[in-house]
């Protein structure tokens, strides 16, 4: 069945500090992978996709992605943190049914703790 | 453009009622999608509607339904309230159903059952 993993439940890093969320895919067929971020009592907020082509995807925000398909993974990185970026973080895979997109699957999500 | 909006925003209702919620998607999409997202379970689907059409459903009871009108808006019902059913409700939108179509979410309908 498909699934996406995120490791870590909770991460800490000081402002200014390198930033990388790990995300696993279990998925058959060619995966479409994206990154959302939630801010507390908001709805979700698209940082970034992967169709396709470039293995390495820039989003918004500053946030990068890395496709790796030999470790079915999709890691979601910044080079420096700010504090505005504490928020929860979650990855998801888009299904393909036939050719039309189906739902998305969720990971549990990466709750981020910015330290000043 | 107006992104996508979810009314009510929060909601409490005992158990046993019925509830309604309603997404209103992004002018121009046709596609609308329900999740719920609660602590223990993350963000689960509960089903899409295009074109007026349920194209996909996810994983829960009869007690959850949807539908959607000409306009695109999109309502979903939740019959005889259980307290599990208290979470945020997210709709998203998106223009059609094609693969690499993004789905924009609305900020939620946070329903508390008591």
């Amino acid at each position: 069945a498909q699934s996406v993993t995120q490791p870590d439940i909770h991460i800490t890093v000081s402002e200014g500090a390198s930033l990388e969320l790990r995300c696993n895919y279990s998925y058959g067929a060619t995966p479409y992978l994206f990154w959302y971020v939630q801010s507390p009592g908001q709805g979700l907020q698209l940082l970034l996709k992967y169709f396709s082509g470039d293995t390495l995807v820039q989003g918004i925000k500053g946030f990068e992605a890395e496709f790796k398909r030999s470790q079915s993974s999709f890691n979601l990185r910044k080079p420096s943190v700010h504090w505005s970026d504490a928020a929860e973080y979650f990855c998801a895979v888009g299904l393909n049914y036939g050719g039309s997109q189906g739902n998305l699957i969720f990971g549990k999500g990466t709750k981020l703790s910015v330290k000043p | 453009k107006a992104g996508v909006t979810q009314t009510p925003r929060y909601l409490i209702k005992t158990r046993g009622q019925q509830v309604t919620l309603s997404c209103s998607p992004i002018s121009g999409h046709r596609s609308v999608s329900w999740y719920q997202q609660t602590p223990g379970q993350g963000l689960q689907f509960l089903f899409e509607y295009f074109s007026e059409t349920q194209r996909n459903k996810g994983n829960f009871p009869g007690r959850f339904s949807g539908r959607q009108f000409s306009n695109s808006r999109s309502e979903m019902n939740v019959s005889t309230l259980e307290l599990g059913d208290s979470a945020l409700y997210l709709c998203a939108s998106r223009p059609g159903q094609g693969l690499t179509e993004t789905q924009y979410f609305g900020p939620g309908t946070r329903l508390l059952v008591l």
